[in-house]
């Protein structure tokens, strides 16, 4: 069994579409997380929900929005997509807020915005 | 703001040798975790090694230790008996309290046979 899986794996869509990407752990974790990774390679936050309720918003675009519909989930909804959305996104978990709370990735999801 | 250094965006070693992957970090914190992730070719990111700030052993998983040096704030990660698989990018990651990870821009390891 997969520890944390996000859908699909690779997406490929036009300009101003809306589309999701699903994640699900099934750790028990309480904290998830979903992570931008641009074509330089850096890993930058972009939401962290702890307990259903969201904690950490850096900065990121109102098109991108996350929804949790429990704890084992967190989907990443983004609408009307631009061409800088293209990045690979990945999906996170740990067992809480602590410092020592090891996050745990899933596969990533490679957008491309045409 | 937190800040992770890793000053080399690339390196070379040969099989069956160690290799040491710098990173050091900023932050004012006296708690605080580091961790090393790698990230091979297929993309996925795999946790390696974590160091609590309070730990006062280095932490070792198998081939992989940490070099941790608190006043120094350096956290360097040590392949021993490099394999052609460790070919990947290595990032340095750390964690305040309460506060949100932060990556290192990453260290692009190749192994050569």
């Amino acid at each position: 069994d997969t520890a944390v899986s996000q859908t699909p794996k690779y997406l490929v869509t036009q300009m101003g579409n809306d589309k999701s990407i699903k994640c699900e752990q099934n750790l028990g974790h309480d904290t998830m997380y979903w992570y931008k990774q641009d074509s330089k390679k850096f890993l930058k936050i972009m939401f962290s929900y702890n307990n259903k309720e969201l904690i950490i918003n850096e900065t990121v675009p109102n098109r991108f929005s996350p929804k949790s519909p429990d704890k084992a989930h967190l989907n990443l909804h983004i609408n009307s997509l631009e061409l800088g959305d293209s990045a690979v996104y990945f999906c996170a978990s740990s067992q809480g807020l602590q410092s020592r709370d090891i996050q745990y990735f899933g596969a990533g999801t490679r957008l491309s915005v045409l | 703001a937190q800040k992770i250094t890793q000053t080399q965006p690339g390196m070379f070693v040969q099989e069956k040798e160690a290799v040491t992957l710098d990173c050091t970090y900023d932050t004012s914190d006296q708690s605080y975790g580091l961790f090393w992730y790698k990230q091979p070719s297929s993309g996925e990111m795999i946790f390696l090694i974590y160091q609590g700030s309070y730990d006062e052993q280095n932490a070792t998983e198998g081939r992989y230790s940490l070099n941790f040096q608190k006043a120094r704030k350096s956290a360097n990660l040590v392949i021993s008996a490099s394999q052609l698989g460790d070919s990947a990018m290595y990032f340095c990651a750390m964690r305040e309290v309460y506060n949100d990870m932060r990556f290192g821009a990453g260290t692009r390891l190749t192994v050569k046979p």
